[in-house]
C-alpha cells in the first residue's frame, strides 16, 4: 500500500492564480481530510470529507473549494491564490466509527509558496 | 477552540524523562498524540478514548482525565529518535462526524 500520496511536493504561484492539490489513498479509509500547517505551528483543518459526495468546512475553509467523487480522491482547490495561503498543506486519511475513534494517516504534505 | 500544549519546548539528555500536557476547555470523545520531524509528516503514536481504551505505541505511555479534559504524553528514557514536534488532537464528534484539533506543538530535543 502506498497510504496517502500528494502532488505535487512544491508550488510556487502567483497572487491570482489557481491550482490544485492532489490527494489519493489505497487504504479504502472514508474520512478524508485536509490541513494547513503554518511555520512554527499547528494543524488547522480545512475540509473534511466522510465518503464520497459528503464534504464540510472545518476551521479555516475560505479561499479554498474541495470534491470527493471517489473513495480514493480528495483534491484541495485554491481559487485566487493570496500570500496568506502559503503554508504546508497535509491531507490525512481514517477509518473512524461511531464507538471508537482511529489514527489519521498523513500524506507527505505539499510545500505551496504564493509570491 | 484549540487545546493548550505545556510545556512548548523542551530539551533532555538521553536517557531523562518528559511530560508534555494537554489541555481543553470542551467535553472530549478522544485525545490523540502524533510526532512530527522537521519537513515530515506528522506520525500517529497514540489514541486515548473516553471510557478508558487506548491504543497505541508500546514504549509511550499516557493519560486522559476526561473530567478535567485534560491528557499527558509520558516519554521516558528518551532516546535520539524521540526528538521532534509532539502535538496533541482534541476530538470532538459532531453529527456523523469527528473532527480534530491540534494543539500549537511542544518541540523536544534529545541531546547526547
Amino acid at each position: 500500500n502506498a497510504g496517502v500520496t500528494q502532488t505535487p511536493k512544491f508550488r510556487i504561484l502567483k497572487i491570482g492564480q489557481s491550482m490544485t492539490l492532489q490527494c489519493t489513498q489505497d487504504m479504502n479509509h472514508n474520512y478524508m481530510y485536509w490541513y494547513r500547517q503554518d511555520p512554527g505551528m499547528g494543524l488547522k483543518l480545512i475540509y473534511y470529507s466522510v465518503g464520497a459526495g459528503i464534504t464540510d468546512k472545518g476551521e479555516v475553509p475560505n479561499g479554498y473549494n474541495v470534491s470527493r467523487s471517489t473513495t480514493e480522491d480528495f483534491p484541495l482547490r485554491l481559487e485566487l491564490a493570496a500570500p496568506s495561503q502559503t503554508s504546508v498543506y497535509f491531507c490525512a486519511s481514517s477509518q473512524p466509527d461511531r464507538l471508537r475513534s482511529d489514527e489519521q494517516y498523513f500524506g507527505p504534505g505539499t510545500r505551496l509558496t504564493v509570491t | 477552540q484549540q487545546p493548550v500544549q505545556s510545556p512548548q519546548a523542551v530539551i533532555l539528555r538521553e536517557g531523562e524523562d518528559a511530560v508534555i500536557n494537554c489541555s481543553s476547555s470542551k467535553a472530549l470523545y478522544s485525545v490523540h498524540w502524533y510526532r512530527q520531524k522537521h519537513g515530515e509528516a506528522p506520525v500517529f503514536l497514540m489514541i486515548l478514548l473516553k471510557g478508558g481504551e487506548q491504543k497505541g505505541h508500546e514504549k509511550i505511555s499516557a493519560s486522559f482525565n476526561e473530567k478535567k479534559q485534560q491528557s499527558s504524553l509520558y516519554l521516558t528514557a528518551s532516546q535520539l529518535s524521540y526528538s521532534g514536534t509532539y502535538f496533541c488532537g482534541t476530538e470532538i464528534w459532531a453529527g456523523t462526524a469527528s473532527k480534530l484539533t491540534f494543539g500549537t506543538g511542544t518541540r523536544l530535543q534529545v541531546t547526547l
